[in-house]
C-alpha cells in the first residue's frame, strides 16, 4: 500500500525568501505524484503533478517540485514566497502499477510573513 | 462549465438520520473518490471507484456506503449518522487532464 509523509506540520518563511515544503512517499510500483493547495475555507486546487519525464515539474503560481526517485521525495519549492501563498499544502501519490488508490499526506501549513 | 459538482454544500443532521452526498462529473473520468477532511487529520479516503460498476474501500469506510450509479455519478450514503461523521467531505475525480476536486460538503451531525 502506498503512503505519503509530510514531515513538517508548519513552515514559516519571510516574504521574498525561497520556500520548500517537503514530501516523501512510498509505493510498490511507479509513482504518480501531486501537490494541491487549500486556501482558508476553500476547496482544494491542483498545483502540479509528476507522471514521467523531467524530474523538475513546473506548476501554477510559480511553484515547482523536484522528483527524486532515490530519496523517494517530491518537495515543493518556490524561489520567492508571497504572503498570498499562505495556505495548507497537500502532497498525494497514486501507484501507477497497482490500482487506483489515491493517498494524501497530512498537509503542511505554510505561513509567509510580511 | 466542465467540472465536478457536489451537493449539498452544507447539511445538518440529527444523530441516526440518513443522507446521501452526491458527486457528479462531466469530465469523462473513470476514477472517482470520496474523502473526509478533519482538523489535524488531513484527507482520509473513504471509498473509491476505479470505473463504472466497481467500488473499493479506503482507509475509513465504516459507517458509509457508496454507489457508482453510472460513469458520471458517485454517491456516498450515511445510513445512520453519528457525531463522529461531522466533517468536510470532498469528491475527487480523474485521471483525464489530472485529478479534480469538488467544492466540498460540510456536514454537521448533532
Amino acid at each position: 500500500a502506498q503512503s505519503v509523509a509530510q514531515p513538517e506540520d508548519q513552515v514559516n518563511v519571510a516574504e521574498g525568501n525561497p520556500l520548500t515544503v517537503k514530501c516523501t512517499y512510498s509505493v510498490s510500483g511507479n509513482p504518480y505524484l501531486f501537490w494541491y493547495v487549500q486556501y482558508p475555507n476553500r476547496g482544494l486546487q491542483f498545483l502540479l503533478k509528476y507522471i514521467t519525464g523531467d524530474n523538475l515539474v513546473k506548476g501554477s503560481y510559480g511553484f515547482e517540485a523536484e522528483f527524486n526517485k532515490s530519496q523517494t521525495s517530491f518537495h515543493l519549492k518556490k524561489p520567492s514566497a508571497l504572503v498570498s501563498d499562505s495556505a495548507l499544502y497537500f502532497c498525494a501519490v497514486r501507484d501507477y502499477d497497482y490500482g487506483q488508490n489515491f493517498v494524501f499526506g497530512p498537509g503542511t501549513r505554510l505561513s509567509v510573513l510580511p | 462549465n466542465a467540472g465536478v459538482t457536489q451537493t449539498p454544500k452544507f447539511q445538518v443532521l440529527k444523530t441516526g438520520q440518513s443522507m446521501t452526498l452526491q458527486c457528479a462529473q462531466d469530465m469523462n473520468h473513470n476514477s472517482m473518490y470520496w474523502y473526509r477532511q478533519d482538523p489535524g487529520m488531513g484527507l482520509r479516503l473513504i471509498y473509491y471507484s476505479a470505473s463504472e460498476g466497481t467500488t473499493d474501500k479506503g482507509e475509513v469506510p465504516n459507517g458509509y456506503n457508496v454507489s457508482r450509479l453510472n460513469k458520471r455519478e458517485f454517491s456516498l450514503r450515511l445510513e445512520s449518522a453519528a457525531p463522529s461523521q461531522t466533517s468536510v467531505y470532498f469528491c475527487l475525480t480523474g485521471p483525464n487532464y489530472g485529478y479534480t476536486f469538488g467544492s466540498g460538503t460540510r456536514l454537521t451531525v448533532v
